[in-house]
């Protein structure tokens, strides 16, 4: 079966260190990936999605990038954080090829604070 | 424009009464639809799905959904709620066709016993 993990669970960084989040997808092959953030427990914002390997897809302009090593890989990453970066980090899986029903499958989450 | 709507921030209910969490979306062409639930501090859960055939689907936990083109809704149902139903569920719709799922704003069902 397919597993989804993310880490680190919660995160406190000051304002403008840099931050990397963590995403690993097991149990398939060639996933799209997602990064969502979740801003006072409501509403998902899509910020990054990836169809494969170097392939990302920015979502919302900010200071927050997003990188796929490896297949099965997906990294959350800021130069310099801002207050507003705050919140709760979603990763997400689907099955390629798009176009089928993709069901998005959700990681635990991060929760990161900005201070 | 896309969209998902979920009219209500919260909705209470008693334990053992039934349940009924609103949605109404917006998409091009024959939509896909999806109900999450999250828990406190945790990642969305995938509850239910349609995709084509029968209006009613069935999922996890009980829940079950009732597909109204007419109406372009996608109601989330439980006949007989319990206290551990307390969460947050989200609505999530996708055009056929396309690529990006769109979540509704999420309502919290508080679940009284």
């Amino acid at each position: 079966s397919q597993t989804i993990h993310q880490w680190p669970a919660t995160l406190v960084q000051p304002v403008g260190s840099p931050l990397s989040l963590e995403c690993t997808v097991e149990g398939t092959s060639n996933p799209n990936l997602y990064w969502y953030r979740q801003a006072a427990g409501r509403g998902l914002q899509l910020l990054f999605y990836s169809v494969g390997i170097g392939q990302i897809s920015s979502e919302v302009p900010q200071n927050l990038s997003a990188s796929r090593p490896q297949d099965r890989q997906f990294i959350l990453s800021s130069k310099k954080l801002l207050l507003s970066d705050s919140g709760f980090y979603l990763c997400a899986w689907s099955q390629i090829p798009s176009g089928t029903t993709d069901t998005q499958y959700f990681g635990p989450g991060t929760r990161l604070t900005v201070l | 424009a896309q969209s998902v709507a979920q009219p209500e921030d919260q909705v209470n209910v008693a334990e053992g009464n039934p349940l009924t969490v609103k949605c109404t979306y917006s998409v091009s062409g024959n939509p896909y639809l999806f109900w999450y639930v999250q828990y406190p501090n945790r990642g969305l859960q995938f509850l239910l799905k349609y995709i084509t055939g029968d209006n009613l689907v069935k999922g996890s936990y009980g829940f079950e959904a009732e597909f109204n083109k007419s109406q372009t809704s996608f109601h989330l149902k439980k006949p007989s709620a319990l206290v551990s139903d307390s969460a947050l569920y989200f609505c999530a719709a996708r055009g056929a066709g396309g690529f990006k799922t769109i979540f509704g704003a999420g309502t919290r069902l508080f679940v009284k016993a």
